[in-house]
C-alpha cells in the first residue's frame, strides 16, 4: 500500500501558469519535505515542515510555495513556472525528523514539464 | 554546513560481482544518521540501509552491507552477489540527529549491473 502518495504522476503547465501539486500520506509523520530532483542530479531540498512550522531552505526561490493545511497533506505551489522548473518534485515524509529509528519515505514523484 | 560526497558518477560490475560504493561526509556533529537510498530507473527514491553514527557496528541489510569509519567520515556501501535488479542512482545521505532536521545528499553513484 502506497505511504506517500504524490499527484499527479505528470504535470505539464505553460510557462508562467501557476500549478500545484501535491502530497499526501498516511503514516502520519511529523516531518514533510519537498525535493526538486534534475536529471542525473541529487534531489535539493526546497523546504520542509515539522508538523506546521515551515523551513524555507536560503536558496529556494520565491517562485516557490508551500501548504501543510493539515498532518496529511502538503502542497508544491509554483507561482509563475518557468523553463529551469522543470523538473521531477519528490515528496518525502519522517516521524520526528532526526530522532529514534527514522528514515524518509519518498513518494513516486511528479514530473512537472513546462512548455 | 554538512556536504556529502560521492565521488563515483557511474560504475558496471558483472552480475554476482561484489561491487563498492563511496561516500565520504563533514559534519561537526557527533550524533548523526547516515542513509544509502536506491532510486531505480522508475523514480521511486526507497531507502537500503540506515547507521547511526552512535553505533560502532556496521549495519548489514541482507546483501547490502557498510563501512562506516566515524572517524574518517566515510560510509561506504558493499553489495554483494550483485543481481540486475540493484541497477540505480545511489545516494548517500546524512541527518543530523535532530528535531526536524533535513536530508542532505550526495549526488549519487549510478550502477550498472551487467549481465
Amino acid at each position: 500500500d502506497a505511504m506517500v502518495i504524490q499527484n499527479p504522476r505528470y504535470q505539464v503547465t505553460q510557462f508562467g501558469k501557476p500549478v500545484t501539486l501535491s502530497c499526501s500520506q498516511t503514516l502520519n509523520h511529523n516531518v514533510m519535505y519537498w525535493y526538486q530532483q534534475k536529471s542525473s542530479q541529487a534531489p535539493k531540498l526546497l523546504f520542509h515542515y515539522y508538523d506546521k512550522d515551515f523551513n524555507n531552505e536560503a536558496d529556494t526561490p520565491d517562485n516557490f510555495q508551500s501548504r501543510r493545511p493539515n498532518t496529511s497533506f502538503c502542497f508544491l505551489d509554483i507561482r509563475s513556472p518557468g523553463l529551469g522548473d522543470a523538473a521531477m518534485y519528490l515528496c518525502a515524509t519522517s516521524r520526528e525528523g532526526g530522532r529514534g529509528n527514522t528514515e524518509a519515505f519518498f513518494g513516486q514523484g511528479t514530473r512537472l514539464t513546462v512548455v | 554546513a554538512q556536504t556529502v560526497t560521492q565521488s563515483q558518477p557511474e560504475m558496471s560490475v558483472q552480475e554476482a560481482e561484489t561491487v563498492t560504493l563511496s561516500c565520504t561526509y563533514d559534519t561537526s556533529e557527533n550524533n548523526y544518521y547516515l542513509f544509502w537510498y536506491k532510486q531505480p530507473p522508475s523514480r521511486q527514491m526507497i531507502l537500503v540501509i540506515r547507521q547511526e553514527a552512535y553505533k560502532q557496528q556496521n549495519a548489514t541489510e541482507n546483501r547490502f552491507s557498510v563501512n562506516f569509519q566515524k572517524a574518517a567520515k566515510s560510509f561506504s556501501l558493499k553489495i554483494s552477489d550483485s543481481q540486475l535488479g540493484d541497477t540505480a542512482m545511489y545516494f548517500c545521505a546524512f541527518m543530523k540527529q535532530n528535531r526536524d532536521d533535513k536530508i542532505i545528499f550526495g549526488k549519487g553513484t549510478r550502477l550498472h549491473i551487467l549481465p
